[in-house]
């Protein structure tokens, strides 16, 4: 079972459309949690870090459920430019603190 | 934040050669990253690299296949080495200026292809 697990897609929406990534983690020791964004071609960005009581950025609500170990991403009114790749990314306490990676979930908004 | 100046961008290589990808920061930072993505495949993370010691690899990398240096705290390098064409890849190098409790930032990456 891989460490973060995502839905790859794709997912082809219309601009305006509202929609809705999901992410699961198995270790219980994560301690931090993020979305970040990737272009085609182009390094990873972050996007929005994940709190427990949910947060919101504009258009972008990010919520983790620690219980059920689960992270979503909600996007709101998408946008053309909102087309790329979503990467689920959990923090692993101890050691180094390395980030874990989702394989991404790819998102196509059309007009 | 972190900018990472990595080169080279991309590469076309002979199987059995090596090649270096190097990583400057414009600032000091305790760790480095070095991360593959293979076509459509998530990061996957190579070894940490912290300056003035040997670089932790993660399972299934080793020291003599993805040999790292770090000789101060702005820069470090990643060799692939007697490369063959599953070696074609995305290598990206990262930091995390403020130790794991905020953002990691990531070099543009190289895009090697072995043939």
């Amino acid at each position: 079972r891989k460490e973060v697990e995502q839905d790859p897609g794709p997912f082809n929406v219309p601009e305006g459309a509202t929609v809705a990534f999901n992410c699961t983690y198995s270790n219980s020791a994560s301690q931090s949690f993020f979305w970040y964004r990737q272009d085609c071609r182009k390094e990873p960005k972050l996007l929005m870090s994940v709190y427990s009581s949910g947060n919101e950025d504009g258009r972008f609500t990010a919520q983790l459920n620690r219980a059920s170990q689960y992270i979503s991403l909600l996007i709101r009114d998408s946008k053309l430019s909102d087309s790329a790749t979503y990467l689920c990314v959990v923090r692993v306490s101890g050691g180094y603190n390395k980030l874990i990676f989702g394989a991404g979930t790819r998102l196509a908004v059309h007009p | 934040s972190a900018v990472i100046s990595q080169k080279p961008s991309r590469d076309i290589c002979q199987r059995g050669t090596s090649l270096t990808i190097q990583c400057q920061v414009d600032s000091q930072v305790t760790m480095m990253f070095w991360y593959r993505q293979q076509p459509g495949q998530s990061l996957t993370l190579i070894a940490t690299a912290n300056q003035g010691s040997e670089a932790t690899y993660e399972s299934g990398f080793v020291i003599d296949k993805f040999p790292i240096s770090r000789p101060n705290l702005t820069f470090s390098t990643l060799t692939v080495s007697n490369m063959s064409p599953e070696d074609s890849s995305i290598y990206l190098c990262s930091v995390d200026p403020h130790g794991g409790r905020t953002e990691a930032f990531f070099g543009q990456g190289t895009r090697l292809t072995v043939v």
